[in-house]
C-alpha cells in the first residue's frame, strides 16, 4: 500500500509570496493528482501528472519519478488561494486496484 | 456540460439506520469512484464502478456497498449506521477507470451526520 506524505501540514504566508507544497510517496505510481479543497468541501482537480512538469496560470506542478516526489508551486500568491491542497496517487501496479491514496493535505492561508 | 451532482447534500440519520447516497456523473463518464472524508482519517477510497461493475474496493466493512446503473449513475449504501460513519462522502467521475491516468471530477459531496 502506498504511503503518501505531504509537507508542510499548515502554511501561512503573505500575499505575493512564492509557495511550495511537497508530496512524497513510497511505491511507484501511474499518476499523481493535486487537488484543491475549499471550506465547504468541494474538491477541484488542479493537475494530473505522470512525469515532468505542468503549468496552469500561477500554479506549477512537478514530479520526479525516480525520487518519488512531487511539488506544487504557487507564484504571486493571493488570499483566494487559501484552501487545503491534497496530493493523491494511483499506484503503478494493479491497474488502479487500490484506488486513489491521499495525503493528509496542506492547509494554506494567504494573508492580505 | 453539467458537473458531477450528488444528492442529498446533507443528511442526518440515527445509529442503526441505513442510508443511500446518489451520484450522477458527468455525461459520457463511465467511471464513478466514492470516497469518505473525516477529520481524523482524511480522504479514503471506498470503491470504484465502471460500466456497472465494481472494479475495486477500499478497506471498509461490508456495511458499505454500492452499485452503478446502465446510465452510469451510482448509489452507495451504508447499513447499520455507526457514529463513526459521520463524514463527507464524495464521488468523482472519469472517462476511464482509475489507473488509466484520466482526470477525476469531484461532486460537492454529501455530508452525513449520524446521531
Amino acid at each position: 500500500k502506498n504511503e503518501v506524505e505531504q509537507s508542510p501540514q499548515n502554511l501561512t504566508a503573505q500575499e505575493g509570496e512564492f509557495i511550495t507544497i511537497n508530496c512524497s510517496y513510497s511505491v511507484g505510481i501511474s499518476a499523481l493528482h493535486w487537488l484543491q479543497q475549499h471550506p465547504g468541501g468541494g474538491i477541484v482537480s488542479l493537475f494530473m501528472l505522470s512525469s515532468g512538469k505542468k503549468k496552469h496560470g500561477r500554479l506549477i506542478a512537478t514530479i520526479n519519478i525516480q525520487e518519488k516526489h512531487s511539488s506544487l508551486h504557487i507564484t504571486a500568491s493571493h488570499p483566494r488561494d487559501s484552501a487545503v491542497y491534497i496530493c493523491a496517487v494511483i499506484s503503478g501496479s494493479g491497474g488502479g486496484a487500490d484506488g486513489l491514496t491521499f495525503g493528509k493535505g496542506t492547509h494554506l492561508i494567504i494573508q492580505p | 456540460k453539467a458537473g458531477v451532482t450528488q444528492t442529498p447534500r446533507y443528511l442526518i440519520k440515527t445509529r442503526g439506520q441505513q442510508v443511500t447516497l446518489s451520484c450522477s456523473p458527468i455525461s459520457g463518464h463511465r467511471s464513478v469512484s466514492w470516497y469518505q472524508q473525516t477529520p481524523g482519517q482524511g480522504l479514503q477510497f471506498l470503491f470504484e464502478y465502471f460500466s456497472e461493475t465494481q472494479r475495486n474496493k477500499g478497506n471498509f466493512p461490508g456495511r458499505f456497498s454500492g452499485r452503478q446503473f446502465s446510465n452510469s449513475r451510482s448509489e452507495m449504501n451504508v447499513s447499520t449506521l455507526e457514529l463513526g460513519d459521520s463524514a463527507l462522502y464524495l464521488c468523482a467521475s472519469s472517462l476511464a477507470p482509475q489507473g488509466h491516468s484520466y482526470e477525476q471530477y469531484f461532486g460537492p459531496g454529501t455530508r452525513l451526520t449520524v446521531t
